[in-house]
């Protein structure tokens, strides 16, 4: 069972656009993070939630923490073809130094 | 934040062989993670290395086919061992920030095995 549902899985959209990708789980998360990974390169850190119904920009994204810290979502305005990557959540659960990572979303934006 | 260096970046390997990847942090921390990821896929934790103890190992991985060093505060080293086509894969290994338990990532290693 994946403790992190993310959906979708695969995302292909023109540039301009907006999407939202959506992290689930049935289990309650000290933080969750948001990470870019590029094609040959390792994951980088976006933003880290931590409070209940927190929301973060960060320029043309938006990062949202559900308000009992299950779930949370990411949306990205007007994407451009350097937004293309795989997105990957993680979640921190108390009293663990482990990451729990969702499947991952392939985002790919065509000029 | 930390900087992390891992090599080799990628290899191509024959089936039988070890391959050891090493991971270089650029400050001291206490633990190091080691992931695999499969082409287009998420990522899995391996084991846990700690300095000064064995490293931890989750469900499905095995001392014997990955071995891991934790010398020293900086430096970790991964062993897959007796490669088979199934251990093609993105090996990265990760560390902590100072908060919550963000992580920030080498490179990775993408291994063939023929």
């Amino acid at each position: 069972t994946q403790l992190l549902e993310q959906s979708p899985q695969f995302l292909s959209i023109q540039e301009g656009e907006n999407l939202t990708v959506y992290c689930n789980s049935s289990s309650v998360f000290s933080s969750l993070q948001w990470y870019r990974q590029e094609p040959g390169e390792g994951p980088v850190l976006l933003v880290t939630v931590v409070t209940g119904g927190e929301v973060k920009k960060l320029k043309r994204l938006t990062f949202q923490f559900g308000d009992a810290r299950k779930d949370s979502s990411l949306h990205i305005t007007a994407a451009q073809p350097g937004d293309t990557g795989l997105y990957l959540c993680a979640g921190e659960q108390r009293g663990s130094e482990k990451l729990v990572f969702g499947k991952g979303t392939k985002l790919t934006v065509n000029p | 934040s930390a900087v992390i260096s891992q090599k080799p970046s990628r290899d191509i390997c024959q089936r039988g062989t070890s391959l050891t990847i090493q991971c270089q942090v650029d400050s001291q921390v206490t633990m190091m993670f080691w992931y695999r990821q499969q082409p287009g896929q998420s990522l899995t934790l391996i084991a846990t290395a700690n300095q000064g103890s064995e490293a931890t190992y989750e469900s499905g991985f095995v001392i014997d086919k990955f071995p891991i060093s934790r010398p020293n505060l900086t430096f970790s080293t991964l062993t897959v061992s007796n490669m088979s086509p199934e251990d093609s894969s993105i090996y990265l290994c990760s560390v902590s920030g100072r908060r919550y338990t963000e992580a920030f990532f080498g490179q990775g290693t993408r291994l063939t095995v023929v």
